[in-house]
């Protein structure tokens, strides 16, 4: 079975500066596509980026990016330039061949003026 | 963007009464549907995942009779928690795949807190 995990329960960052959260999957599969979530206080769960396995080429959303190393089996969030908006807990969801998301534990981040 | 919509937002009720929550999807058809759990600062667990026209799959541990779903329609799934309990209090969240292809990520309801006294 495929698991997420994200080993850092809480992150803090200052405006305007960029942060980094980890996240490592476990899996036997090949072709797979990775998320990250967001979910502000309104608890609604947000897409903010997705990540094909096939693709080598890291995808980017505006301030969001990835770094997507497929042997490592990593796939780690950048948020640049934070801001005040970017605060919440950020999951990592894998989805499997059966169409199911598994998410990783969150990363709560909190974004200081 | 498509969108999902629950309801209701939050709910009380009393130990041992029975409470539905909708989940709608308003601009596509969502063949399927899934339903998560997820306590405070907490991941969220895969309760079910919902089928139109054909019986719920639930997870592991997760109680069939305390827990129905059904999902009548192309639009519509429900979740019917039996005979609620005080640790039934959670956050039920619903979410649908919007696109033919799984992979374009899914679409989540906006959840509701279910609170029993």
């Amino acid at each position: 079975a495929q698991t997420v995990t994200q080993s850092q329960p809480e992150m803090s960052v200052q405006e305007a500066e960029t942060v980094t959260l980890s996240c490592t999957y476990d899996t036997s599969e090949s072709d797979y596509y990775l998320f990250w979530y967001k979910q502000p206080p309104s608890r609604q769960m947000i897409l903010v980026i997705r990540q094909e396995a096939y693709k080598q080429q890291n995808a980017t959303e505006n301030r969001f990016s990835v770094n997507f190393q497929k042997a490592a089996k990593s796939f780690s969030l950048k948020i640049s330039d934070s801001q005040l908006g970017d605060a919440a807990m950020y999951f990592c969801a894998y989805l499997t061949s059966y169409g199911k998301l598994t998410f990783g534990q969150g990363t709560i981040l909190t974004v200081h003026p | 963007g498509a969108v999902v919509s629950q309801h209701p937002s939050w709910v009380i009720c009393k130990s041992g009464t029975s409470v539905k929550i909708e989940c709608r999807s308003l601009d596509f058809q969502a063949t399927t549907m899934f339903w998560y759990r997820q306590f405070p600062k907490q991941s969220l667990m895969l309760m079910a995942t919902s089928n139109e026209g054909s019986k719920a799959t639930y997870e592991q541990g997760v109680e069939k009779d305390k827990f129905l779903i059904n999902h009548a329609s192309l639009t519509l799934s429900t979740l019917t928690v039996t005979s609620a309990h005080p640790e039934d209090s959670s956050f039920y969240i619903c979410s649908a795949n919007s696109r033919k292809e799984t992979n374009y990520g899914y679409t989540f309801g906006s959840g509701t807190r279910l609170t029993v006294v």
